[in-house]
């Protein structure tokens, strides 16, 4: 198994561009989450998603769009990036209890906005 | 508000040296708290997990501390390796209306030297 995977593992961007990150897991995870971590910050969830279909704000969302057509896949948007997005993402996921139990991240995606 | 503050911010020790960290926590009402591992340049790493009824659990040279009294936990490491060096983080969880929530210190910076 390879766990959750994620792409790119790097990527500059412009300011005022557009991306798509891209997480996958291959557990059969109900839950899924995107975080960014920001040096001296603890992880701070952007967007999770329940269920197939499904998608929920965290606790900074905005900026962000996200999608879960699959229940392997969950993609994080930028649809205009600034500065302030600059960060290190990271996707995670975890079975059915949801918050609660182990999340098993991914490798993370270091973005840099100029 | 809920919080979980993890001190000291950094540690240099020794190889074969025994280090311990500290979480405190201000999250209501509790449901487990986990310690998590992180490489750098990788993804957060479950060690171990402990709920309200648990004062000890251990993984290996890691050994985790829970005292639901005065609301701290403990993460003790033994005969340190330099593969710990890391970030380590403290992460609680909380029950709430929408299900549960997850609370993340910002870790602490682990150093070992030769």
């Amino acid at each position: 198994n390879a766990g959750v995977t994620q792409t790119p593992k790097f990527r500059v961007l412009k300011t005022g561009q557009s991306m798509t990150l891209l997480c996958a897991q291959d557990m059969n995870h109900e839950y899924m989450y995107w975080y960014r971590q920001d040096p001296g910050m603890g992880l701070r969830l952007i967007h999770y998603s329940v269920g197939e279909g499904t998608t929920a704000k965290g606790e900074v969302p905005d900026g962000y769009n996200v999608s879960r057509l699959k229940k392997q896949n969950f993609l994080l948007g930028l649809e205009s990036a600034a500065p302030s997005q600059t960060s290190v993402y990271f996707c995670a996921s975890s079975f059915q209890r949801g918050f609660g139990d182990e999340q098993f991240f991914g490798p993370g995606t270091r973005l840099t906005v100029l | 508000k809920n919080q979980v503050e993890q001190s000291p911010q950094s540690l240099i020790i020794l190889e074969g040296k025994n280090c311990t960290l500290q979480c405190n926590y201000t999250v209501s009402p509790f449901s487990n708290l986990r310690w998590y591992k992180q490489d750098t340049g990788r993804g957060p790493v479950s060690l171990t997990i402990m709920t309200f009824s648990e004062n000890t659990k251990s993984n290996g040279r890691y050994t985790a501390t829970l005292d639901a009294d005065t609301k701290q936990s403990s993460l003790h490491i033994t005969a340190s390796q330099l593969s710990d060096s890391a970030s380590y983080i403290c992460v609680v969880s909380a029950l709430n209306q929408a299900g549960t929530a997850l609370i993340f210190g910002k870790g602490t910076t682990l150093s070992v030297s030769s």
